[in-house]
């Protein structure tokens, strides 16, 4: 089946350090998401990517559509204590989502 | 907007026992997603409802999961015999036809 590699798996940073964080697939993918998923809730929704090459921007966050459509990465400008949490990203064609297995931030303050 | 809801919100059970899950889509999404989050993994899809019915259910393990939509609104999710391995949160998402989904807080059950 279709799986998609997100890396690191886990990050430790500095408060007002920026963070990057990638996801890469064997498979094309029309839409590409990222999620956040804070303990005990479930994922929200913090970017939508719809095509290749695009690049957009959520406040501190942005996230780019690689050319390929294999690919995507989020970057976090500095980074706030709110934002510990894992950021699954997710590949999608038609209405069927394929999830990453996530990286864990952990903000030090 | 109220969001997609949930519940229980947890549940201990032993194994070989039953449960069941309820959720309540937002207002107006057709498509309702039922997913199982092992720890340490992302989601993966269990069921998927547009309406009443079905459209894809491969990687639900049939002989024991089973899930309704009756009246295209509200879902349940029941496992039957439950098995160690079905500890796990489970998670609620609902999307109009054609755009993102939305999750709900999910279950979080424990089989011991």
């Amino acid at each position: 089946g279709q799986q998609l590699n997100q890396s690191p798996q886990s990050m430790f940073i500095q408060e007002g350090e920026d963070v990057s964080m990638n996801c890469t697939s064997s498979s094309i993918f029309n839409t590409w998401l990222w999620y956040k998923q804070d303990p005990g809730e479930g994922p929200v929704l913090l970017i939508a990517l719809y095509k290749a090459g695009e690049l957009t921007s959520n406040g501190r966050l942005t996230a780019q559509f690689g050319i390929t459509r294999k690919d995507s990465f989020l970057n976090i400008s500095a980074s706030i204590p709110s934002d510990v949490g894992i950021y699954f990203c997710a590949g999608k064609n038609g209405n069927k989502l394929v999830f990453g297995a996530g990286t864990i931030l952990r903000v030090k303050s | 907007e109220a969001g997609v809801a949930q519940s229980p919100r947890y549940k201990i059970i032993e194994k070989r026992q039953s449960v069941a899950f309820w959720c309540n889509p937002i207002s107006g999404h057709a498509t309702l997603y039922w997913y199982q989050q092992i720890l340490g993994q992302g989601p993966k899809l269990l069921i998927q409802f547009q309406n009443n019915g079905v459209v894809d259910d491969s990687q639900l393990p049939k002989d024991r999961f089973s899930a309704e939509r009756l009246k295209g609104v509200d879902s349940t999710l029941k496992i039957q015999p439950a098995k160690l391995e079905d500890s796990a949160v489970y998670l609620c998402a609902s999307s109009l036809l054609v755009s993102e989904q939305y999750f709900g807080p999910g279950t979080r059950l424990t089989v011991t």
